[in-house]
């Protein structure tokens, strides 16, 4: 069975580089089947997609994070990262990872999820 | 490109039935049938319940279906139980191969 895993730090101090890293358990990141996104939800609030990485390299982004995002597949350690830079406040949030179809018309599948962590940005 | 738009809360008796609405445009829900629909329990992950615009993926209950008219999409749930009390979110492809949106989230209570 899939199980997905964030990990990384708690806290954050703004100005800095917000970076967590999603294991994969039970399946092959390598598999050219899916694409391993992000997606993260502030406190109290909605749901947002943050960016998705195929294991071959291939990722696409928000628009509005792609200047601040970077996501990266190691497969030689089943899992993928998170990277996004000049944090502040509004980046206060619980971040998930979730696994997602390559087609076009699976890019909204997301399926399983992390359970997801919470990452702090304050001084 | 804003967040899909649904209702923040409905409500319904226990053996009801009850329906979410998400509102897009013609560049996301109009164009794509392929919403998807996710159920999120307190503290816990979202969960998919609905995807490709009205399929099930398997273990998830019949009460749950889906649909899609113009440029609103729909979540129905009937034979409303107490465990269906969670928050229900919309998700869709967005126009271009690099971009998915989420509607807003709507509370769903069991009354």
């Amino acid at each position: 069975q899939l199980q997905l895993q964030e990990s990384g730090p708690g806290l954050v101090k703004p100005s800095e580089t917000l970076s967590l890293t999603c294991i994969v358990s039970g399946d092959s990141i390598s598999s050219r089947t899916y694409y391993w996104g992000w997606i993260r939800q502030p406190p109290g609030k909605g749901l947002e997609w943050i960016g998705s990485v195929y294991y071959g390299g291939n990722t696409y982004y928000n628009p509005s994070l792609k200047s601040r995002v970077t996501t990266s597949v190691d497969t030689s350690k089943n899992q993928f990262s998170l990277n996004l830079n000049s944090v502040t406040a509004a980046d206060t949030a619980v971040y998930y990872c979730a696994r997602h179809g390559s087609s076009w018309y699976e890019n909204n599948r997301f399926d399983p999820w992390g359970r997801g962590t919470l990452v702090t940005v304050s001084s | 490109q804003s967040a899909l738009t649904q209702p923040a809360s409905v409500s319904g008796s226990p053996g009801q039935s009850i329906t979410i609405s998400c509102s897009g445009t013609s560049s996301d829900v109009g164009s794509y049938n392929v919403v998807s629909w996710f159920q999120q329990h307190p503290g816990e992950a979202p969960k998919l319940i609905i995807y490709e615009g009205t399929k099930r993926p398997s273990g998830v209950s019949n009460r749950f279906s889906a649909s899609r008219s113009g440029n609103t999409a729909s979540l129905t749930i009937s034979g409303l139980q107490g465990e269906d009390e969670a928050d229900y979110y919309c998700c869709a492809h967005a126009g271009s191969r690099s971009l998915v949106i989420f509607g807003g989230g709507t509370k769903l209570a069991v009354l």
